[in-house]
């Protein structure tokens, strides 16, 4: 079964480095996004992309944030200046077009701040 | 913009009983709402989940109820069992379809989590 695939699964960095964490959504799907969880809160979502351009995005998702595809496969998440506050389970997901709209989630990428 | 309220925020049950969670949304433009499971260390993974133009959709043990007068919208699992030991959240979205139907962008506002444990 296709599934979307994450990298890494934990990064442990020191606030104010750089940080990207790398998804291949499903082969077919259109939609991505990016979505974070702070231990023990909700989901929130930070942003969508298609076309090769964000669709929509979060107050969360500032200029410390970016996003890109690189190529066909991967989707990549860009934390410019990490701060302590960006701890959390970061989650890629994509979503394939018309009937379902049901978004396929990885398995995060935990990223520890210190 | 959408604000979603799940309740209870942890449930018990024993193995054979029902389970119910409950979730409240603010925005009466939300038209889809997913039922996601969390297992530990995994990602959020779809149950089920109803458009606005029904009320009520069952699959063998899960049924999602919806009442768009009320805003809210319901999971209700049947004959529980230890391996529906999870944490799940509901969500709710405006389903925006793109003029050139290739497709409709899907934002996901969740709730913040219900932790089911279904006891032996």
């Amino acid at each position: 079964e296709p599934e979307v695939t994450q990298t890494p699964s934990h990064q442990v960095t020191q606030m104010g480095q750089e940080v990207i964490l790398r998804c291949v959504p499903i082969s077919n799907h259109l939609y991505f996004y990016w979505y974070r969880q702070i231990l023990g809160q909700k989901v929130e979502f930070l942003v969508s992309f298609y076309n090769n351009e964000i669709s929509e995005k979060s107050e969360i998702f500032d200029d410390q944030f970016s996003v890109e595809r690189p190529d066909g496969s991967n989707f990549t998440l860009k934390i410019r200046s990490t701060k302590l506050e960006d701890s959390a389970m970061y989650f890629c997901a994509s979503s394939v077009i018309r009937s379902t709209g049901e978004l396929f989630f990885g398995e995060g990428s935990r990223l520890t701040v210190l | 913009g959408e604000n979603v309220e799940q309740h209870p925020s942890t449930l018990s049950v024993q193995e054979g009983d029902s389970a119910v969670i409950k979730c409240t949304y603010s925005d009466s433009a939300s038209n889809y709402f997913p039922w996601y499971k969390q297992e530990l260390g995994k990602g959020p993974q779809l149950i089920i989940d109803i458009r606005s133009n029904v009320g009520e959709k069952k699959d063998q043990r899960i049924a999602v109820t919806l009442n768009k007068t009320a805003k809210h919208f319901s999971l209700h699992i049947t004959e529980t069992q230890p391996e529906d030991s999870a944490v799940y959240f509901c969500a709710a979205s405006i389903r925006e379809h793109r003029a050139d139907s290739t497709g409709s962008n899907y934002k996901l506002t969740f709730g913040k989590g219900t932790l089911l444990t279904v006891n032996p």
